[in-house]
């Protein structure tokens, strides 16, 4: 069965830092890529950053670009985010999602969900 | 970055009524577009990827169309259990970007 736990939320003050972790379960880890997606409260879904299956590979949405980094440990079946100069327009549940492409004859779209992880920036 | 436009934000529609959910890319995206349901309290789930693919496990009634920068969800006959946030999401470029959302009521 396919898993994604996320863990690392909680709350911190403006301008502070926090690293999220998903640890996945149930597939190969090192062969699809995989994407954060956060939802802010009572709002809609918000794709922020994305990782190849190597890790050679990242994309940021304009949003968090230069204050987020995403990354991945294929042996730790782990793919991480750090997130810098939070602010409160981060506050958000944020998800990891597993990317899937039928080994590039279809569209990328994301067939599992982590449960999320809820990130709050508050003074 | 490609903007997704949905329409309606809200729709109320009965059991057995069929129902249509627009998704407008701002440029064309080549059948890159995947639709997702969400209820309250719960990650997102697959229902249509490629525009058309139903996901597996997804009940039939689903179903998506389209192409180019026009794309539909269409369930066929709407179930009590099929209530909850529709969006769509364009995978054509690498920066990633879903529709605002349409949330479904059942009457």
């Amino acid at each position: 069965e396919v898993q994604l736990l996320e863990s690392g939320g909680g709350f911190v003050q403006p301008g502070e830092s926090l690293r999220l972790s998903c640890a996945a379960r149930g597939f190969t880890f090192s062969i699809y890529a995989v994407s954060w997606v956060r939802q802010a409260p009572g709002k809609g879904l918000e794709w922020v950053s994305g990782i190849s299956d190597s890790g050679d590979s990242t994309y940021y949405a304009d949003s968090v670009k230069g204050r987020f980094t995403i990354s991945r440990d294929n042996s730790k079946y782990t793919l991480y985010l750090q997130m810098n100069s939070l602010t409160a327009e981060d506050t958000a549940i944020y998800y990891c999602a597993k990317g899937r492409d039928c080994a590039g004859t279809c569209s990328p779209h994301f067939d599992y969900w982590g449960q999320g992880a809820l990130v709050s920036v508050s003074s | 970055d490609i903007q997704m436009t949905q329409s309606p934000s809200f729709l109320s529609a009965s059991e057995g009524d069929r129902i249509t959910i627009t998704c407008r890319a701002s440029q064309t995206i080549s059948n890159d577009l995947n639709w997702y349901q969400q209820k309250p309290g719960t990650a997102p789930k697959l229902l249509i990827f490629a525009a058309s693919s139903l996901q597996s496990g997804v009940p039939s009634r689903f179903s998506g169309s389209g192409s180019g920068t026009d794309y539909t969800l269409t369930i066929s006959s709407l179930q009590p259990e099929d209530f909850g946030t529709y969006y769509c999401q364009q995978s054509y470029s690498t920066v990633i970007t879903f529709g605002q959302g349409t949330r479904l009521e059942i009457k």
